[in-house]
């Protein structure tokens, strides 16, 4: 069964400064995909970024980047230079190709990002 | 804006009544999901719906129904409601055709408090 784990509850990160949260996933399925979304309080989802599992490089969209290691089954999410905005929970997801294309998510890392 | 648009934002009723949310994907995309977000929880995949029928369930309570409907809104129906069903009911919408590139696109959820 597809299973993602986020096993940090809460992270803290002072402005500017780089972030790494962390996510792990198990899957058998061959073809997967990875994604990340922030939900600020407001409480609406918003997609970050996507890995797939053939990718050869690590995804980056602006300040994020996916830090993708496959045979560790790892997809840490990199924010840099972090900003009072990116206060909000992270959640990983993944997709896999025996699993129609819905997503399976982690139970989410708290950020609160301080001056 | 996502272009998943779901209706009411908030409701708030009482145990043992019966709720239907609403939801409408984004123009052209074919499978809508539904997620349940609680404290406890977190997000649950409960059903997906591709082009008016049925495609996965997830853990989704016998109390609970969906459907798509010809125009490819979908609503969600709770009944007899307990306090516990309180929480953020996503909708997502997607392309649908069981790959694993493409996010889901979120809706802003609708917020049921169960009193």
């Amino acid at each position: 069964a597809q299973k993602i784990t986020q096993t940090q509850p809460g992270m803290f990160v002072q402005e500017k400064e780089a972030v790494t949260l962390d996510c792990t996933y198990d899957t058998s399925d061959p073809s997967y995909g990875l994604f990340w979304y922030k939900q600020p309080s407001s409480g609406e989802m918003i997609f970050l970024i996507y890995q797939g599992s053939y990718d050869q490089q690590n995804a980056t969209e602006g300040r994020y980047s996916l830090n993708f290691q496959k045979a560790r089954k790892s997809a840490n999410l990199v924010i840099s230079a972090s900003q009072l905005g990116d206060s909000a929970m992270y959640f990983c997801a993944m997709k896999s190709s025996g699993n129609t294309d819905k997503l399976i998510f982690g139970t989410g890392t708290r950020l609160q990002v301080f001056p | 804006d996502s272009g998943v648009t779901q209706t009411p934002k908030h409701l708030i009723t009482a145990t043992g009544q019966r709720v239907t949310l609403r939801c409408s994907p984004r123009s052209g995309d074919l499978s809508v999901y539904w997620y349940q977000q609680s404290l406890d929880q977190g997000l649950q995949f409960l059903i997906q719906y591709y082009n008016g029928e049925e495609r996965a369930k997830g853990n989704i309570l016998e109390r609970f129904s969906a459907q798509q409907f010809p125009d490819l809104h979908s609503e969600l129906n709770l009944s007899s409601l307990e306090l516990g069903d309180s929480a953020l009911y996503f909708c997502a919408s997607s392309a649908g055709q069981g790959i694993v590139t493409g996010e889901l696109f979120f809706g802003e959820g609708s917020r049921l408090t169960v009193l």
